[in-house]
C-alpha cells in the first residue's frame, strides 16, 4: 500500500521564477493538505483540497495556489518566488471524517537563490 | 486562534532511559485532538500518538505515553526505554476536527538518544 508520494525531492529555483510541486495521496485517501516547513520551524498550513476544490486556506499570499485532480493527486504552485519561500513543502493526505489520520510524504526541499 | 508551544528546543537522553517532552497549547475549544509527530532525517512526519480531548484517559502506544492535563492545557510525551532510533525532531500539534481539520504545530524539540 503506497504512502504519500511527493516529487521532486529537491529543487533549486531563482527568485522570480515559478515552481510546481506534486503529490500523490495514499491509496484510499481523497483529501490533500499542503504545509510549508521553514528551517528550524514547525510546519505551517498552506491549504487543503477536497473534491477538487480548495476547502480552506492558511495565511499565505495568492502567489501560492493549488489544484486537485480527479484521481485525488494535487499540485502546489508558487509564483514570483522569493528567497523566503525556501523551505520543505510537505503534503499530507487523509479521508474525511477521520482527518486526524493524516499520512505525510517526505516533502520537497525548495531552495530559492 | 490556537497556539502550540514547545519550550525545549533540544533534549538528550541515554539509551534505555526515560525522557519527557513538554507541550502547552492555547484554545477556547472544548473538543479537539492533540498529536505528537516524529520527524527523522528522512523528513517524513510520522504519527507517534494521538489524544482526543474528550477522553480523560491518557493515550499510550507501546513505549510512548502522554500526560494530558486539559485544564492546564498541557500535553507532554514520555518516551520509556529510549532507543537510538528515537533520535529525531518531535512536534506537538493541535487540531479542531470536523471544521478546520488543519494541524497547528509547535516549533519542535530535537531529541538525541546517546548509546
Amino acid at each position: 500500500d503506497a504512502g504519500v508520494t511527493q516529487s521532486p525531492t529537491h529543487l533549486i529555483k531563482t527568485r522570480g521564477q515559478q515552481v510546481t510541486l506534486r503529490c500523490s495521496p495514499k491509496s484510499g485517501h481523497d483529501t490533500v493538505s499542503w504545509y510549508q516547513q521553514a528551517l528550524g520551524q514547525g510546519p505551517q498550513f498552506i491549504f487543503q483540497y477536497y473534491e477538487e476544490e480548495e476547502r480552506q486556506r492558511g495565511n499565505f499570499p495568492d502567489r501560492f495556489s493549488g489544484h486537485q485532480f480527479p484521481n485525488y493527486s494535487s499540485e502546489l504552485n508558487v509564483n514570483a518566488l522569493l528567497l523566503g519561500d525556501s523551505a520543505l513543502y510537505l503534503c499530507a493526505s487523509s479521508r474525511p471524517p477521520e482527518n486526524y489520520g493524516y499520512t505525510f510524504g517526505s516533502g520537497t526541499r525548495l531552495t530559492v537563490v | 486562534a490556537q497556539t502550540v508551544t514547545q519550550s525545549q528546543p533540544e533534549m538528550s537522553v541515554q539509551e534505555a532511559e526515560t525522557v519527557t517532552l513538554s507541550c502547552t497549547y492555547d484554545t477556547s475549544e472544548n473538543n479537539y485532538y492533540l498529536f505528537w509527530y516524529k520527524q527523522p532525517p528522512s523528513r517524513q512526519m510520522i504519527l507517534v500518538i494521538r489524544q482526543e480531548a474528550y477522553k480523560q484517559q491518557n493515550a499510550t502506544e507501546n513505549r510512548f505515553s502522554v500526560n494530558f492535563q486539559k485544564a492546564a492545557k498541557s500535553f507532554s510525551l514520555k518516551i520509556s526505554d529510549s532507543q537510538l532510533g528515537d533520535t529525531a525532531m518531535y512536534f506537538c500539534a493541535f487540531m479542531k476536527p470536523y471544521n478546520t481539520d488543519k494541524l497547528i504545530f509547535g516549533t519542535g524539540t530535537r531529541l538525541q538518544v546517546f548509546p
